[in-house]
């Protein structure tokens, strides 16, 4: 069965430490690995797309980075503004759904 | 490009009572996406079209959940017999084809009471 898991479920980092969030997933031939950032009452928002072990991407203070088994969110230098839940998903290569998991809770404090 | 849109975006209802959703997609995205999420978790996939043909359905949507896409424009969801177990964000996205990111739509939450 596909499955996303993610840890910490929770995070609580001062402005400027750095850290990373972790995604470890099973899925029977992955077409896509996907971050999205979640704020409260709202949508997810995209972030990243990977395809492959060994790419990487960035936005900002955010990396991303995917290996055959896992992926994880650096965050460098963070801002009270990076405050959000962190979902990660999966596509797998015979479907369509995306299968979340069940997001790391980020809190960054001034 | 205005984003995904849905309405409403708050739903209060008594259990038993039926309910409809909208989503309005990105008008250039072929593919409309709807997921509910609950509380502490992440969202969990219902159902799919490809323009106006549900191509795929998850084993949460029952009988009860029915959704439509006319013309391949806008999406509805309907809730017949609303129970507690329903309240959740209802969320809508949509994606050109494979294997480009969804956009979602900022949600509906329903609360059943």
């Amino acid at each position: 069965e596909d499955q996303v898991t993610q840890s910490p479920e929770a995070l609580r980092l001062q402005e400027g430490e750095s850290s990373s969030l972790n995604c470890s997933y099973t899925v029977s031939g992955l077409r896509g690995l996907f971050w999205y950032r979640q704020d409260p009452g709202k949508g997810p928002e995209f972030l990243f797309t990977l395809y492959s072990a060994g790419e990487e991407k960035e936005k900002e203070r955010l990396k991303a980075t995917l290996t055959k088994k896992e992926s994880f969110l650096h965050i460098t230098a963070p801002k009270p503004e990076d405050s959000a839940t962190y979902l990660c998903a999966v596509q797998a290569q015979a479907g369509t759904a995306l299968i979340f998991g069940k997001g790391t809770t980020l809190s960054v404090s001034s | 490009d205005t984003g995904v849109s849905q309405d409403p975006r708050h739903k209060i209802t008594k259990r038993g009572q039926n309910v409809t959703f909208r989503c309005d997609p990105i008008s250039e995205h072929n593919r409309l996406y709807w997921y509910r999420q609950t509380l502490g978790q992440g969202p969990e996939f219902l159902t799919y079209f490809q323009n106006e043909a549900q191509l795929e359905k998850s084993r949460l949507l029952s009988d009860r959940f029915s959704a439509e896409r006319p013309k391949g424009s806008f999406s509805t969801l309907e809730i017949q017999r609303t129970e507690q177990g329903d309240s959740a964000m209802y969320l809508c996205a949509s994606s050109r084809d494979s294997p480009y990111g969804y956009t979602f739509g900022s949600g509906t939450r329903l609360t059943v009471v």
